[in-house]
C-alpha cells in the first residue's frame, strides 16, 4: 500500500499565478481533506471532499478550490497566488466511518510564491 | 468552536529524560483526541489517539490519557531518545465538524 501520495513535492510560483496540487488517497479511503501549514504553525483545515462534493470548508477565501474524482483522488487549486500562500500543503485521507477514524497524511507539497 | 492549546516550545532534553508536552482543548461536542508527529521534511504521522474519556492512547513508549474533567490530553514518555526529535501536534476532531483542529506544535530536540 503506497499510502497517501502528493505531487509535486516542491513548487515555485510567481504572485498572481495559479497552481494545482494533486493527492491520491490511501487504498480504501473515500474522503480527502486539505490542510495548509505555514512555517512554524499547526496545519489549518482548508476543505474536505467526499463523494466528489465539498463537504466542509475552513476559513479560506474562494481563491482556494478543489475537486474530487470518481477514483477518490483530489486536486487543490489556488488562483491569484499571494506571497502569504507560501506554505506546506498537506493532504489527508480517511474512511468515512465516524469521528475517531484515523486520517493518514501525505508528505505534503511545499509551495513557494515569489 | 474547537481549539487546541499546546505547551510552548521548543523543548530540549537529554537522552533518557522524562518528557511531558501539555495539551488542553475546547470542543463543541464530544471530541476524539490525537497526537501527531512530524519529522523534518515529512508529513504528519499519527502517534496515538483516544476516543473517549479515561482512554489511554499509547505507541512507541509515548502515552496520553483523555481527561474530560480537565479537558487535557498531555503527552508523556518515560525515557526519550535522540530519534524522538521532531515536532509534536495535539489535535481533535468532533463528529459534527469532521476536520482536525491542531495545536501550534511543540518542537522537541533530544541531545545525546
Amino acid at each position: 500500500d503506497a499510502g497517501v501520495t502528493q505531487s509535486p513535492t516542491h513548487l515555485i510560483k510567481t504572485r498572481g499565478q495559479q497552481v494545482t496540487l494533486r493527492c491520491s488517497p490511501k487504498s480504501g479511503h473515500d474522503t480527502v481533506s486539505w490542510y495548509q501549514q505555514a512555517l512554524g504553525q499547526g496545519p489549518q483545515f482548508i476543505f474536505q471532499y467526499y463523494e466528489e462534493e465539498e463537504r466542509q470548508r475552513g476559513n479560506f477565501p474562494d481563491r482556494f478550490s478543489g475537486h474530487q474524482f470518481p477514483n477518490y483522488s483530489s486536486e487543490l487549486n489556488v488562483n491569484a497566488l499571494l506571497l502569504g500562500d507560501s506554505a506546506l500543503y498537506l493532504c489527508a485521507s480517511s474512511f468515512t466511518g465516524g469521528a475517531g477514524t484515523e486520517a493518514f497524511f501525505g508528505q505534503g507539497t511545499r509551495l513557494t510564491v515569489v | 468552536g474547537n481549539s487546541v492549546t499546546q505547551m510552548e516550545g521548543p523543548v530540549t532534553l537529554s537522552e533518557e529524560a522524562f518528557l511531558t508536552i501539555n495539551c488542553t482543548y475546547t470542543a463543541t461536542g464530544y471530541p476524539s483526541l490525537f497526537w501527531y508527529v512530524q519529522y523534518p521534511g515529512e508529513g504528519l504521522q499519527l502517534l496515538l489517539k483516544a476516543t473517549k474519556a479515561d482512554d489511554k492512547g499509547s505507541n512507541k513508549g509515548f502515552e496520553a490519557t483523555y481527561r474530560k474533567e480537565t479537558t487535557s490530553f498531555h503527552l508523556e514518555k518515560g525515557s526519550v531518545q535522540v530519534s524522538d526529535s521532531a515536532v509534536y501536534f495535539c489535535a481533535l476532531v468532533t463528529g459534527s465538524a469532521r476536520q482536525l483542529t491542531f495545536g501550534s506544535g511543540t518542537q522537541l530536540t533530544v541531545l545525546p
